[in-house]
């Protein structure tokens, strides 16, 4: 089975500091890996997605995620924090195969200060 | 395009009553999946439709919860009689299959408590 481990629970970060999200999964098979941002009072948002194609996967919003399969980690960065970055970050991964439901990390929220 | 959309937004009940949530997913989306964030909990899967098939139901914590999907398009999720465990957001999400991995597209959820 699959597992998603989101180290941090909360971050803050400075408006234009670096953001580094944290996230390390366990898959006995090649993982699809997906980071999902969620505004208040909206629904989850992709902000993109590891199919294998590439390893370095740039997303929307200037994010972007390194897929290291010998650290089995999937870390969200963006070099420049925006106040309207402040929202909730979920990691998820989906093994391929049949199944296709997603299996989420806990959630990181971010919090961006002026 | 219009996105998913769930009804309510939100919802409080006492426990024992019953209560339906709906998912209105994107329009042309063969897959909708349910999911469901306890409070501080990670979200996790209940279950899976392609049309109007349950694919894959493995999540569905216990048989106080009835999904249903009429005519493939929008669909429901009943619980009866609602306990106080049951409280949470619920998601609804909804895709169309692709090469790869498809993206899940999320609604805003439904926010439920049980008093």
């Amino acid at each position: 089975a699959q597992s998603v481990t989101q180290l941090g629970s909360h971050v803050s970060v400075s408006e234009g500091a670096l953001v580094l999200l944290r996230c390390n999964y366990s898959s006995s098979v090649p993982p699809y890996l997906f980071w999902y941002v969620q505004y208040p009072n909206q629904g989850l948002q992709l902000l993109l997605k590891y199919t294998s194609a590439a390893t370095l996967v740039k997303g929307i919003n200037g994010f972007e995620a390194e897929f290291k399969k010998s650290e089995t980690s999937f870390h969200l960065t963006k070099p420049s924090a925006h106040m309207s970055d402040a929202a909730e970050y979920f990691c998820a991964v989906r093994v391929s195969g049949s199944a296709r439901q997603l299996t989420f990390g806990s959630g990181t929220q971010l919090t961006v200060l002026p | 395009e219009a996105g998913v959309t769930q009804f309510p937004s939100h919802s409080v009940i006492e426990k024992g009553q019953t209560v339906t949530l709906r998912c209105d997913p994107i329009s042309g989306h063969d897959n909708l999946y349910w999911y469901r964030r306890v409070m501080g909990k990670e979200i996790k899967f209940l279950l899976h439709f392609v049309k109007e098939s349950k694919q894959d139901e493995s999540g569905m914590p216990n048989n106080r919860f009835l999904a249903e999907r009429t005519g493939g398009t929008y669909s429901t999720l009943k619980v009866q009689p609602a306990e106080l465990e049951d409280s949470g957001v619920y998601f609804c999400a909804s895709s169309q299959p692709a090469g790869g991995p498809e993206t899940q597209y999320f609604g805003p959820g439904t926010r439920l408590l049980v008093l």
